[in-house]
């Protein structure tokens, strides 16, 4: 039973462009969240995926945006990338209730923005 | 919005000493929940407290909830070296919070 899977691994990007993060949920897993984990700091959660809409989402801007198609993966898009968007991006899958459920996390994504 | 805080944000203990962290929420939880990062790793689920005064122990960490629903507390019992990492609590509202994290060091 395969755990949770993010692709790539690394990412060097430069300012202004655009990025694209893949994370494919745990089996029998129908949710997935992203969160933003800054060096040295706890995961911001970004926003949360169910039944392929957003369902639930942090304070972060317009820039980040993500899908969930009909098997459950997940990605998340990353416009017009800034310094600051230099971090680990970690997917985490669960199944149930939002602000219940237990937490599936990945490896991660880990982004550096030039 | 929602913050839970963490304290110590940082101990160094000798191998065989305790180990507490605290955590607090601004607004009561439905259930807390806790993990450890191991450094260069990803945060593991550990364990879930949903009741008011709930008490949970695994092996040499025990976990609790308070009567208020607000905080918490993990303590491990004689540390190893294999415990270092990053605790986070997370408080459960509509959404996961996570905690500021306390980041353990044990030295041998």
């Amino acid at each position: 039973d395969a755990g949770v899977t993010q692709s790539p691994t690394h990412l060097i990007k430069t300012r202004g462009q655009q990025v694209t993060l893949r994370c494919s949920p745990k089996s029998g897993h129908d949710t997935v969240s992203w969160y933003q984990q800054a060096l040295g700091q706890g995961p911001q959660f970004i926003f949360q995926y169910y039944e392929e809409e957003e369902r639930q989402r942090g304070n972060f801007p317009d820039r980040f945006s993500g899908h969930q198609f009909p098997n459950y993966s997940s990605e998340l898009n990353v416009n017009a990338l800034l310094l600051g968007d230099s971090a680990l991006y970690l997917c985490a899958s669960s199944f149930g209730g939002p602000g219940e459920e237990t937490q599936y996390f990945g490896p991660g994504t880990r982004l550096l923005v030039l | 919005g929602q913050q839970v805080m963490q304290i110590p944000q940082y101990q160094h203990v000798q191998e065989g000493e305790d180990f507490t962290t605290y955590c607090n929420s601004s607004t009561t939880l439905s259930n807390i929940q806790w993990y450890k990062q191991r450094p260069g790793g990803h945060p593991v689920f550990l364990i879930q407290l949903v009741k008011s005064g709930e008490v949970k122990k695994q092996k040499r960490l025990t976990f609790q909830f308070g009567e208020a629903k607000k905080n918490s507390s993990l303590h491990i019992t004689a540390t190893q070296t294999t415990d270092v990492g990053t605790y986070f609590c997370v408080g459960g509202f509509q959404k996961l919070v996570f905690g500021t994290g306390t980041r353990l060091l044990v030295s041998p």
